[in-house]
């Protein structure tokens, strides 16, 4: 079956780093672009930032442009989020999700397939 | 970057209730506009894509509606499992925001 596992959650204090990691299984990964999605306790959601499903794309909300990097390693059907200089605001479950357009149609189908989540806890 | 408002913040509604949340775009996003269901400490799951298109697997008393800037998703009888936030999408242009969720409580 189709399935996102998240992992690599933890507790960091301020201006640290953090990576984070999404294995799938059940599909072609290196066929679907993927999406990392956020949420502060409490609150909504928060889009955080895609990648092309050949690596090639990446695009970042404002919040996190120059501190998180989204990367995928097709041969292990991973998608990680590098977090630096990390802050209180950056606390929150993160999801990964699939972009459920394929290659030729990202975008389009919304993201189909959702992780159950990894906390990222920001905190001295 | 494009704004998603959504209407209401939140609503009460009783077991087999017409419900109906509206999601208005900052600017034109065509169809690309998306609608998610949350339910506590869950993930998101997807239930109507491209405006008005049903997820696989999403009962067909939830619609949805639009192009442009509005956009509505419509339950046409409330269920106890539907009680849960609600978010839309867009995904015309990055960043891809979402509206700022619309929670259905029991009333």
């Amino acid at each position: 079956q189709v399935q996102l596992v998240e992992s690599g959650g933890g507790v960091v204090q301020p201006g640290r780093s953090l990576r984070i990691s999404c294995l799938v299984s059940g599909f072609t990964f290196r066929n679907y672009a993927m999406h990392w999605v956020r949420q502060a306790p409490g609150k909504g959601l928060e889009w955080v930032a895609i990648i092309s499903h050949d690596g090639q794309n990446k695009y970042y909300a404002h919040s996190v442009k120059g501190r998180l990097t989204i990367s995928r390693d097709n041969s292990q059907n991973t998608v990680s989020l590098e977090m630096n200089s990390l802050k209180a605001e950056d606390t929150a479950v993160y999801f990964c999700a699939r972009d459920g357009g394929g290659r030729h149609a990202p975008y389009y189908y919304g993201m189909d397939v959702w992780g159950h989540g990894t906390t990222v806890s920001v905190s001295s | 970057d494009i704004q998603m408002t959504q209407s209401p913040s939140s609503l009460s509604a009783s077991v087999g209730d017409r419900v109906t949340i509206t999601c208005r775009a900052s600017q034109s996003i065509s169809t690309y506009l998306h609608w998610y269901q949350q339910r506590p400490g869950k993930a998101p799951s997807l239930l109507i894509y491209a405006a008005s298109n049903l997820q696989s697997g999403v009962p067909s008393r939830f619609s949805g509606t639009g192009s442009g800037t509005d956009f509505t998703l419509t339950i046409t009888s409330v269920q106890y499992e539907d009680f849960a936030t609600y978010y839309c999408q867009q995904t015309d242009s990055t960043p891809n925001t979402f509206g700022q969720g619309t929670r259905l409580d029991i009333k």
